[in-house]
Parts: C-alpha cells; sequence; structure tokens
C-alpha cells in the first residue's frame, strides 16, 4: 500500500507526558499537511509544510505542539505536557505541487490523555 | 470558517442515486470544490473535486451550476458501505499562497436496506 501511513494508530498517555505522532507521505508529495479532529466535528487545519519548510500553521497550535519534516519526506508532530483537551483525532495528508491538487489522508493517530 | 453549508444529514435507499448538496455562495473563479467522505474511524477519502465544468469518477459524479454558487455529488447506487459523512470544501488559499481545506461538519449520509 503505498497511501499515507500514520503510526501509532492509537495512543493512549497520561496527561503531562509528551507524545508524538509520525506521518510518512506518500513518495513524491511535496506538501504535507495535520489536521486534528474531535468527535462530531470536520477535521481542523494545525499546519502545513511544503518539502522541509514549514509554511503556515494555525492559531490550534499552541506553544505545546511542533511538527518538522527535516528532510522533506516524513513528518513528526509532537505535543508537550499533553492536556486532556488534546485528546482527539490527529491527521496527516500529503499531496503533489499545484493549486487544485488533491491531497489523500492517513488513517490518523486517536490520541487519549487520561 | 468554512466556505460551504451542507445538510446534516440525508437517508437514501440502496441501490438508488444518492445526491449531496452543497453551497458555495462565495466561491472566488479560481477556487476548486472537492468531496471527500469520512467512513466512521477512518481518514477522510477522496472522491472527486471540480472547478466548474461536471466531473465524473469511479466513484462519482459532481454536478457544478452555472454560477459555481452550488453543487452536487452524485453516487448513482448507493450501497450500504457508502454510509459515511460526506464533506463539501472550497480550498482556502494560506498566507504562504497554497490552498487547505477547512472542513465544515458534513452531511451524514445512511444508506438503508
Amino acid at each position: 500500500d503505498t497511501g499515507v501511513s500514520q503510526n501509532p494508530r492509537h495512543k493512549i498517555t497520561k496527561r503531562g507526558q509528551n507524545v508524538t505522532f509520525r506521518c510518512d507521505p506518500i513518495s513524491e508529495h511535496n506538501r504535507l499537511y495535520w489536521y486534528r479532529q474531535t468527535l462530531g466535528q470536520g477535521p481542523e487545519f494545525l499546519t502545513y509544510f511544503q518539502n522541509e519548510a514549514q509554511l503556515e500553521k494555525s492559531r490550534l497550535l499552541s506553544d505545546r505542539f511542533s511538527a518538522e519534516r527535516p528532510k522533506g519526506s516524513f513528518s513528526t508532530l509532537e505535543i508537550q505536557r499533553t492536556e486532556q483537551g488534546d485528546s482527539a483525532m490527529y491527521l496527516c495528508a500529503s499531496s503533489l505541487g499545484g493549486a487544485n491538487a488533491e491531497a489523500f489522508f492517513g488513517q490518523g493517530t486517536r490520541l487519549t490523555v487520561v | 470558517d468554512a466556505k460551504t453549508t451542507q445538510p446534516t444529514s440525508m437517508d437514501c435507499a440502496e441501490g438508488r442515486a444518492a445526491n449531496l448538496p452543497c453551497n458555495h455562495s462565495t466561491i472566488s473563479g479560481n477556487e476548486y470544490v472537492y468531496w471527500y467522505r469520512q467512513i466512521h474511524s477512518q481518514g477522510p477519502q477522496y472522491i472527486i473535486h471540480g472547478l466548474k465544468n461536471n466531473e465524473t469518477n469511479e466513484m462519482a459524479s459532481l454536478i457544478i451550476t452555472e454560477d459555481r454558487k452550488s453543487s452536487t455529488l452524485i453516487l448513482p447506487h448507493a450501497t450500504l458501505r457508502d454510509t459515511a459523512v460526506y464533506y463539501c470544501i472550497v480550498s482556502d488559499r494560506t498566507t504562504s499562497g497554497t490552498y487547505k481545506y477547512i472542513f465544515g461538519t458534513g452531511t451524514r449520509l445512511k444508506v438503508l436496506a
């Protein structure tokens, strides 16, 4: 399967712990997006990379959140000092360049903070 | 805020066509309309997108009105596996000059046996 891959699929952590998620985009896709989705809501944009450059961050991305894409391939999303409000599905998507290129989503990482 | 409005929910009989409407009255001339669907606990699945011409692929057809202020996604022969939340999205231009999706709450389609 050459789709977008996210790991882990599920993560349970205690409040205050740090967590890191990984996203492997479709190869040759230079754009990579992170979204967050809470129950009953549509996904919310968090951040966007073009190759290794992080070009946009949402106001939702507090200083406890950091995302990287060090070599323009895979990406990581780290949450420090997790809070119960961080419990959500974290989705990664990738696309080719071009203004209208459709994005393909991974299956997401479901985070539960207890 | 999302640039689209959709009905909250719809039902469709299995084997019949499902027609999902979407309003996007503020769409700009170079903005595309995208449709995704999301089955419970999975990531959104791309269905189709278009600019102004009607589009068809193996999954669905997209009909965009001439003024581009609304569109309809058509699933020609709905099956139980088409039960999902369907999102209509008009991409939003980012500060860096590219586009991102702003999702609304979508339409929850239930296909009935």
